[in-house]
């Protein structure tokens, strides 16, 4: 079975662009989350999507979107970028049910803001 | 919300066993899971306590006790592969919020 992929690997844009990363998941899993992984703020939780619906969200600006589609695969979207944002984004994939217990991440995008 | 409090960095030589702290304040607590984490690599599950006590899954075991908010891991027979980032992870109000890892240094 494939793993969850994301797309693209390694990005660089300037501040006051936008960007939206791909996350595809494992197949047959239905919640994706995104996380954003940074040196100083560690891996921090941006928010959760199951069918289609955000579930939860963490504590970030507005700027960060997300959403997902029927078939499970999901898009980010930060606009209007700052330094700041410059982070290793992950995706992780399960099947939805139950808690947290076991999460699958993609390889991550690096995003560089310059 | 929730906070989880780990060691920044531990040593430990090839071979021997090392335990990887980890403390939360959090309500609404589901769990405790442990991820491993590569230089330049994505995280990847190791286990999960939703009860107390102790978890074993080959030389990583994990524990928990929720009447301390504490729970660690142990690896044991350590190998240079398993220099890593290890972050425990609490799982509250179906949110995960990771710790700020360990870094841990295998020496031979």
């Amino acid at each position: 079975k494939a793993g969850v992929t994301q797309t693209p690997r390694y990005l660089i844009k300037t501040r006051g662009q936008q960007v939206t990363l791909s996350c595809s998941p494992i197949s047959g899993h239905r919640s994706v989350s995104w996380y954003q992984q940074t040196p100083g703020q560690g891996l921090q939780f941006l928010f959760e999507y199951f069918s289609e619906t955000q579930r939860n969200k963490g504590n970030f600006p507005g700027r960060f979107s997300g959403r997902q589609f029927s078939n499970s695969r999901s898009e980010m979207n930060v606009s209007t970028l700052e330094l700041g944002d410059s982070a290793l984004y992950l995706c992780a994939s399960r099947t939805g049910t139950g808690p947290y217990n076991e999460q699958f991440f993609g390889p991550g995008t690096r995003l560089t803001v310059l | 919300g929730q906070s989880l409090e780990q060691p920044s960095e531990v040593t430990a030589v090839e071979g021997a066993i090392v335990q990887i702290n980890c403390t939360y304040q959090t309500s609404g607590f589901y769990g405790l899971s442990w991820y491993q984490q590569h230089d330049g690599g994505a995280p990847t599950f190791l286990s999960y306590n939703a009860l107390d006590g102790l978890e074993e899954t080959g030389r990583f075991s994990s524990f928990l006790s929720r009447s301390d908010s504490y729970g660690y891991l142990l690896l044991q027979e350590l190998q240079m592969k398993d220099s890593a980032s290890y972050f425990c992870a609490g799982n509250a109000g179906n949110m995960l919020t990771f710790g700020g890892g360990t870094r841990l240094m295998v020496k031979p």
